[in-house]
């Protein structure tokens, strides 16, 4: 079974603070997505990364692929209140088109 | 633009009562479909995917199955439910430009009791 380890499970920080979570996994993507998803909602798709290696910028939110597309890590700067939600990551493997999805990071921004 | 759609948004329903759920999906056709389950909180867990029409591949054994009767139609059903059951179902189309990404409907929370 293929797994898709989020770290941490879960994050409180203060507003203004910076995090970064991570996705592991022993097997390689083809592509990898990140996701947000607020309280009874499905996820919203935030980006997705191709390239090993790749970094992506959505405003303060900055995403990286690793170089063995293994791994990915979301870097938040100055967080804000909205920011809060759950994190998913997910990705085809090679070789099967289906996505796999992270066990997920619950991030709380305090006010 | 694609747009999908699933109802009810939430659903309570007694132990042995049967189930139906309902995704559409618009604005597309041939749309790859998924079902998934996601315990309170944590990540998502793939239930059934399909490809076309009456073709329905499941990936966990449980107590539910799925049906696509038409193109842009997913039904998710249980003829008896349990209590393991609930939990906040979710339907997804994926999107294929050269690599895959998931849309979501707005998710059914299913509370057996």
């Amino acid at each position: 079974t293929q797994l898709l380890e989020q770290s941490p499970q879960f994050l409180s920080i203060q507003e203004g603070e910076n995090l970064t979570v991570y996705c592991n996994s022993s097997s390689v993507f083809s592509s990898l997505q990140w996701y947000r998803q607020e309280p009874g909602e499905g996820p919203v798709l935030l980006v997705t990364v191709v390239t090993g290696g790749e970094v992506k910028k959505l405003k303060r939110l900055t995403f990286q692929f690793g170089d063995a597309r293994k791994d990915s890590s979301l870097h938040i700067t100055a967080a804000q209140t909205g920011d809060t939600g759950l994190y998913l990551c997910a990705g085809p493997y090679f070789g099967n088109e289906k996505l796999t999805f992270g066990t997920g990071t619950r991030l709380t921004i305090i006010p | 633009s694609q747009t999908i759609h699933q109802w009810p948004a939430t659903l309570v329903q007694p132990v042995g009562s049967p189930l139906s759920l309902e995704c559409t999906v618009e604005g597309t056709s041939n749309p790859n479909l998924y079902w998934y389950r996601q315990a309170a909180g944590r990540g998502l867990q793939l239930l059934f995917y399909s490809v076309g029409i009456g073709q329905i591949s499941s990936e966990v054994p449980q107590n539910l199955s799925a049906s696509r009767p038409q193109d842009r139609q997913f039904i998710l059903s249980s003829k008896k439910l349990l209590l393991s059951d609930s939990g906040f179902y979710l339907c997804a189309w994926m999107r294929d430009t050269g690599y895959t990404e998931a849309f979501f409907g707005q998710g059914t929370r299913l509370t057996v009791v």
